[in-house]
């Protein structure tokens, strides 16, 4: 089935720094890429879409100033936590749909960010 | 607004069914789907069901949708210590770009 990779599955940083996280899809052009956050023992919230080439549209309350959000290819999109605090500790997941997915969606492995 | 509810933890023994329960909200919901999670790992989906289906079976799973009372399951037959995870279903709608909702997760614990 279709892969998507997810780069670093997991990374430490300290307060103030900002973290990117990649998200690949490995043999299917990605026309639209989500990112999700997940808290620990809850649910996955979907932070934002991004559609290639265009900018990313975010869900009411997450801050795109704070969560910066590049679809520049149709395998690539990358997440920057910008400014990393502790509360933005947390496992990021992102996934990847092609136009013809018919609804399928596939998912990366997660990367879990700790902010020091 | 768009809401899917799950039931928190299922605990059954080896070789025992497992269902895992599922409402939701959103009446034009095109797709619904049921994802695995393992302990620090990313989703893997089980299965999906286009909303005017009732059921589809795939091995050892069977999904069962009623749509007039917005209920979605997830049947597990013979489930195994190794199906142990949290459970997530989901919804999503044709005209948001596919994008997921997802249930709070149903942790299931498989006793050997």
């Amino acid at each position: 089935g279709a892969v998507v990779s997810q780069h670093p599955s997991w990374v430490i940083c300290k307060s103030g720094t900002s973290v990117k996280i990649e998200c690949r899809s490995l043999d299917f052009q990605a026309t639209t890429m989500f990112w999700y956050r997940q808290f620990p023992k809850q649910s996955l919230m979907l932070m934002a879409t991004s559609n290639e080439g265009s900018k990313a549209t975010y869900e009411q309350g997450v801050e795109k100033d704070k969560f910066l959000i590049n679809h520049a290819s149709l395998t690539l999109s990358t997440l920057t936590v910008t400014s990393a605090h502790p509360e933005d500790s947390s496992f990021y997941i992102c996934s990847a749909t092609s136009a013809a997915g018919a609804g399928e969606l596939f998912f990366g492995e997660g990367s879990r960010l700790t902010v020091l | 607004g768009e809401d899917v509810e799950q039931s928190l933890f299922l605990s059954v023994r080896e070789g025992d069914s497992s269902v895992i329960n599922c409402t939701y909200t959103d009446s034009s919901s095109t797709y619904l789907y049921w994802y695995k999670q393992e302990p620090g790992a990313g989703l893997q989906l089980l299965t999906y069901i286009f909303s005017n289906m009732d059921m589809k079976q795939d091995q050892r799973l069977t999904v069962l949708l009623n749509k007039k009372d917005k209920h979605l399951s997830l049947r597990i037959a013979d489930t195994q210590t190794g199906d142990s995870a949290i459970y997530f279903c989901a919804e999503s709608m044709m005209d948001s770009s596919y994008k997921l909702i997802f249930g709070s997760g149903t942790r299931l614990l498989v006793r050997p």
